[in-house]
């Protein structure tokens, strides 16, 4: 079966510490994965993508993502976190056919301590 | 600002009623995808219009309807609202099958 799993359900950090959260997934066919992230209210926002070629991708607001398809993970890092970072995070995986139908993980809450 | 925007923001029906929750996507965008967010999950995706016709569905019974309109707004019908289809309803267009999804934020559906 096709799946997301985010081992994390709530993280906490302080503020100007590194951060990894963790996505792992379950998919038949070439995975395209994706990192969105949500802050409370307001719908999803991308921040970045990986569809081929270099497994580690950049995205926006200094986040990075490394594919590796050994572990069948795909992992969110950030070296320095900011306490506007503080939001739900969602890793997602579709078919390289239609990246519209996307399955989401859980989810993963980031706090930022002061 | 994503230029995705979902109408009403938050809206209250009662157990059996019917719903419309609409959808105007990002300008040039053909493709449209619903999803479900229940409170503590992950979203689900509910089904996706490309040109007007439906082009895939998720495990949604079939009360869950949809319509794209030829200027790409959508629209989200659900009947005989029960008391767990309380939840977010995203809305998220993009360009074509292959690229990025662009979500609004939502409309808020709570059933009583």
């Amino acid at each position: 079966a096709q799946s997301v799993t985010q081992p994390d359900i709530h993280i906490t950090v302080s503020e100007g510490a590194s951060l990894e959260l963790r996505c792992n997934y379950s998919y038949g066919a070439t995975p395209y994965l994706f990192w969105y992230v949500q802050s409370p209210g307001q719908g999803l926002q991308l921040l970045l993508k990986y569809f081929s070629g270099d497994t580690l991708v950049q995205g926006i607001k200094g986040f990075e993502a490394e594919f590796k398809r050994s572990q069948s993970s795909f992992n969110l890092r950030k070296p320095s976190v900011h306490w506007s970072d503080a939001a739900e995070y969602f890793c997602a995986v579709g078919a390289s056919s239609n990246t519209g139908k996307l399955i989401f993980g859980q989810g993963t809450t980031l706090q930022v301590k002061p | 600002e994503t230029g995705v925007t979902q109408s009403p923001t938050h809206l209250i029906k009662t157990r059996g009623q019917q719903v419309t929750l609409r959808c105007s996507s990002q300008s040039g965008h053909n493709t449209v995808s619903w999803y479900q967010q229940a409170l503590g999950q992950g979203p689900q995706f509910i089904f996706q219009y490309y040109r007007e016709e439906e082009n895939g569905r998720g495990n949604f019974p079939p009360r869950f309807s949809g319509l794209q309109f030829p200027n790409y707004s959508s629209e989200l019908n659900v009947n005989a609202l029960e008391l767990d289809d309380s939840a977010l309803y995203l809305c998220a267009s993009s360009l074509d099958s292959t690229g990025g999804l662009f979500f609004g934020s939502g409309t808020q559906l709570s059933v009583l």
